[in-house]
C-alpha cells in the first residue's frame, strides 16, 4: 500500500470546517483513500473513502486532487466531540468484498477548541 | 444494525496466565480482523479470516498466539502464556463489500 503523509496535530474552532490534509504521491491506479477516526478509548470509525471523485456522506466530505496525490478530509461543522486522531490509509480494495489489514500511520490528532 | 460486539471490555491478568478475547462481527460480514494497538500507536494487523479461513496470520505470534473463527462468524483470540508485553488493546473488526472495515470497542488487556 501506497505510504501517506499527514500533519502531526491540528486545532480547530468549534462551529468551524476542519479541513485535514493527507499526501499520497506515490498512490497507484487501484488504490483508495480511506479515512478513519480514532476517538480516546474506543474503537477506530470509518468515516469515508474515494478513488479518484470527490464523496460525501452525513459525516464528511473527500476532495481528491485531480493527479490523485492528495486529498483533504472535510469536517463541514467541527463540534467538540469531533476531537479524535484522524488516519488516512491508501489501499487496494478487492473486487467482491475482502479486503486485506489496514496499515495506520500515526495519522492527524485534531483538537477542536470551544 | 448492530456493530462489531467484543468482550471482554476489560482483563487483568497475571504474567504467564491464558486470557481469550471474544468477537461477534457484524451480520453479513464474511471478513473479519484482530489488531493489536500499544499505547499511543495505531492499530496493528495480527490475522485475517475470510470466512473460516485465515488468510493472513503473517503478523501473529504464533508461539503463544492462536485464533479461530468456527462456522465463519464469531472469533476467538487466546493467548497462551500471555507476557507482560503483551499488554495492549486487542481490536476486532469486520468488513463490508466496499472495503469499509467496522471496529469494536476492544479489550484492553493489562498483563501484570
Amino acid at each position: 500500500d501506497a505510504k501517506t503523509t499527514q500533519p502531526t496535530s491540528m486545532d480547530c474552532a468549534e462551529g468551524r470546517a476542519a479541513n485535514l490534509p493527507c499526501n499520497h504521491s506515490t498512490i497507484s491506479g487501484n488504490e483508495y483513500v480511506y479515512w478513519y477516526r480514532q476517538i480516546h478509548s474506543q474503537g477506530p470509525q470509518y468515516i469515508i473513502h474515494g478513488l479518484k471523485n470527490n464523496e460525501t456522506n452525513e459525516m464528511a466530505s473527500l476532495i481528491i486532487t485531480e493527479d490523485r496525490k492528495s486529498s483533504t478530509l472535510i469536517l463541514p461543522h467541527a463540534t467538540l466531540r469531533d476531537t479524535a486522531v484522524y488516519y488516512c490509509i491508501v489501499r487496494v480494495r478487492r473486487s467482491g468484498g475482502g479486503a486485506d489489514g489496514l496499515t495506520f500511520g500515526k495519522g492527524t490528532h485534531l483538537i477542536i477548541q470551544p | 444494525e448492530a456493530g462489531v460486539v467484543q468482550s471482554p471490555r476489560y482483563k487483568i491478568i497475571e504474567k504467564k496466565q491464558p486470557v481469550a478475547f471474544w468477537c461477534n462481527p457484524i451480520s453479513g460480514h464474511n471478513t473479519l480482523y484482530w489488531y493489536r494497538q500499544n499505547l499511543g500507536q495505531g492499530p496493528e494487523l495480527l490475522i485475517r479470516y475470510e470466512n473460516e479461513e485465515a488468510v493472513d496470520d503473517s503478523q501473529l505470534p504464533k508461539d503463544r498466539f492462536s485464533a479461530e473463527r468456527l462456522k465463519g462468524v464469531d472469533s476467538t483470540l487466546k493467548i497462551q502464556p500471555a507476557e507482560l508485553g503483551d499488554s495492549a488493546v486487542y481490536l476486532c473488526a469486520s468488513s463490508s463489500r466496499d472495503g469499509a472495515q467496522y471496529f469494536g470497542p476492544g479489550t484492553r488487556l493489562l498483563v501484570l
